[in-house]
């Protein structure tokens, strides 16, 4: 069983500021890595997924890095928005299986 | 399409009672998958099912059991409730292709056992 680490937990931004969260991982028996974005109320919805290290994805004002050699993640958000407000979650994938971390719960305020 | 749909969306049960969760998706994916949600846990794997006519135990499987019952479907049954089951059970499927993994995820099933 992998062991995902994620930081912070929660997170209290203002509209405008940039924010980034951070998701650990073992380095070995790496997959891929997988980040997936979920609103309160709705289904966790994929962002990215990341198989190379170094690897960089982008997504609007959203962005993500990996590093594999030592196992962690960053995902960016530039100019955070009210609609940014979800928990964001990092999966570690294994053999036919994501191990999901417990996530950061983001909330911008207006 | 619908995507990943499970019903029902809402259950309360009494402790010992039974249930069969469903799930089905109309996107033509080999492998689904069960999991739960609960706080401060994350999602945790339940069962999943890496194509028709096979499944295989994940993180947490005791107390569950499943069927895919064809490609379309997989059910996840509770055959004695406990109050430990409580929780959020979400149903997610995904492609075979090893290139393309992103899974794609049901509403959930709030379950209350009391």
């Amino acid at each position: 069983i992998l062991n995902v680490e994620q930081s912070p937990q929660s997170l209290h931004v203002q509209e405008g500021d940039s924010t980034n969260f951070t998701c650990s991982f073992p380095s070995s028996n790496f997959y891929a890595l997988h980040w997936y974005r979920w609103e309160t109320a709705k289904s966790p919805e994929a962002l990215f997924v990341m198989t190379l290290n170094g690897d960089e994805k982008k997504k609007g004002r959203i962005s993500a890095t990996l590093n594999t050699k030592e196992g962690y993640s960053y995902l960016y958000i530039k100019g955070s928005q009210p609609e940014d407000s979800a928990t964001y979650l990092c999966a570690p994938r294994g053999f036919q299986k994501l191990v999901f971390g417990t996530g950061t719960r983001l909330l911008v305020s207006p | 399409n619908a995507g990943v749909t499970q019903t029902p969306k809402f259950q309360v049960l009494k402790t010992g009672q039974s249930m069969t969760l469903q799930c089905a998706q109309d996107m033509n994916h080999n492998s689904m998958y069960w999991y739960r949600q609960d706080p401060g846990m994350g999602l945790r794997l339940i069962y999943y099912s890496a194509s028709e006519g096979t499944t295989d135990k994940g993180e947490v499987p005791n107390g569950y059991n499943v069927s895919r019952l064809n490609k379309r479907e997989f059910s996840l049954r509770l055959e004695s409730a406990a109050p430990s089951q409580t929780s959020v059970y979400f149903c997610a499927s995904r492609t075979g292709q090893t290139s393309i993994y992103e899974q794609y995820f049901g509403p959930g099933t709030r379950l209350t056992v009391t």
